[in-house]
C-alpha cells in the first residue's frame, strides 16, 4: 500500500525559507523507475508542479522556480525534502508530494497536502 | 513554460456526456503521449483519472475516457453522474522535462 504524507510549518514569514518533509511508505527511491514530485496549489487556483527526483538522484525542476528550489532525498528515511527560499505571500499554497508512475507523464499516488501560509 | 489551456467550466445533466479539453503546443501534449488527467473534490487531494493519454489506472470507472488529437488532449465522461461533480486537471510531460497543468475545469452536473 503506497502512502505519502507532507509535514512542515503552517505558517512562514516573508522572504524566510520553507522546508517541507515527503514521508513515503510502500515503495523505494532506490528503485529503478521511482521518482516522486512536489506539486502547490495556491486557494482556488491551479495545480503547479514544482520539482522532481528520480531514483538515481536526477533532479528537475520548474523553469520559473528553479532559482528557489532545492530538492533532495534520505533513501533510508523513506523521505523527500524540498526547500524554497526567499518565500513570499504569493507562495501561500497546498503543498502536495507525489509519486509519479511508470512513466513521467503522471502520478499515481499523492499526499493528503499541507497548506503554507506566508504571512508576516 | 504556459499552463495548458481547459475551458473553466462544463455542465451537463445526469447520463448525459460531457468532454473536457486541453490544448497546449507540440513541445507539451502534441509531443508526447504523457497526458494525464485528475478529478479534484473540495478539499481532497487530486486523483488520478487517466494517464499516458488512454490509460485509465485500475479502480477508475470506463466511463471515463482520453483521447489526444495533435495540440488537444481531451476527456470524456459518459453516463455522468452527480459523484462526478468536480474539478478536473490535465497534465503534460514537456520538452524541458517538467510537467505542467491545465489551468482546471470545474463541471457542474445540473
Amino acid at each position: 500500500q503506497v502512502t505519502l504524507k507532507e509535514s512542515g510549518p503552517a505558517l512562514v514569514k516573508p522572504t524566510q525559507t520553507l522546508t517541507l518533509t515527503c514521508t513515503f511508505s510502500g515503495f523505494s527511491l532506490i528503485t529503478s523507475g521511482m521518482r516522486v514530485s512536489w506539486i502547490r496549489q495556491p486557494p482556488g487556483k491551479a495545480l503547479e508542479w514544482l520539482a522532481r527526483i528520480d531514483w538515481d538522484d536526477d533532479k528537475f525542476y520548474s523553469t520559473s522556480l528553479k532559482t528557489r528550489l532545492t530538492i533532495s532525498k534520505d533513501t533510508s528515511k523513506n523521505q523527500v525534502v524540498l526547500t524554497m527560499t526567499n518565500m513570499d505571500p504569493v507562495d501561500t499554497a497546498t503543498y502536495y508530494c507525489a509519486r509519479m508512475g511508470r512513466t513521467v507523464g503522471y502520478f499515481d499516488y499523492w499526499g493528503q497536502g499541507t497548506l503554507v501560509t506566508v504571512s508576516s | 513554460q504556459s499552463a495548458l489551456t481547459q475551458p473553466a467550466s462544463v455542465s451537463g445533466s445526469p447520463g448525459q456526456s460531457i468532454t473536457i479539453s486541453c490544448t497546449g503546443t507540440s513541445s507539451d501534449v502534441g509531443g508526447y503521449n504523457y497526458v494525464s488527467w485528475y478529478q479534484q473534490h473540495p478539499g481532497k487531494a487530486p486523483k488520478l483519472m487517466i494517464y499516458d493519454v488512454t490509460n485509465r489506472p485500475s479502480g477508475v470507472s470506463n466511463r471515463f475516457s482520453g483521447s489526444k488529437s495533435g495540440n488537444t488532449a481531451s476527456l470524456t465522461i459518459s453516463g455522468l453522474q452527480a459523484e462526478d461533480e468536480a474539478d478536473y486537471y490535465c497534465s503534460s510531460y514537456t520538452s524541458s522535462s517538467t510537467v505542467v497543468f491545465g489551468g482546471g475545469t470545474k463541471l457542474t452536473v445540473l
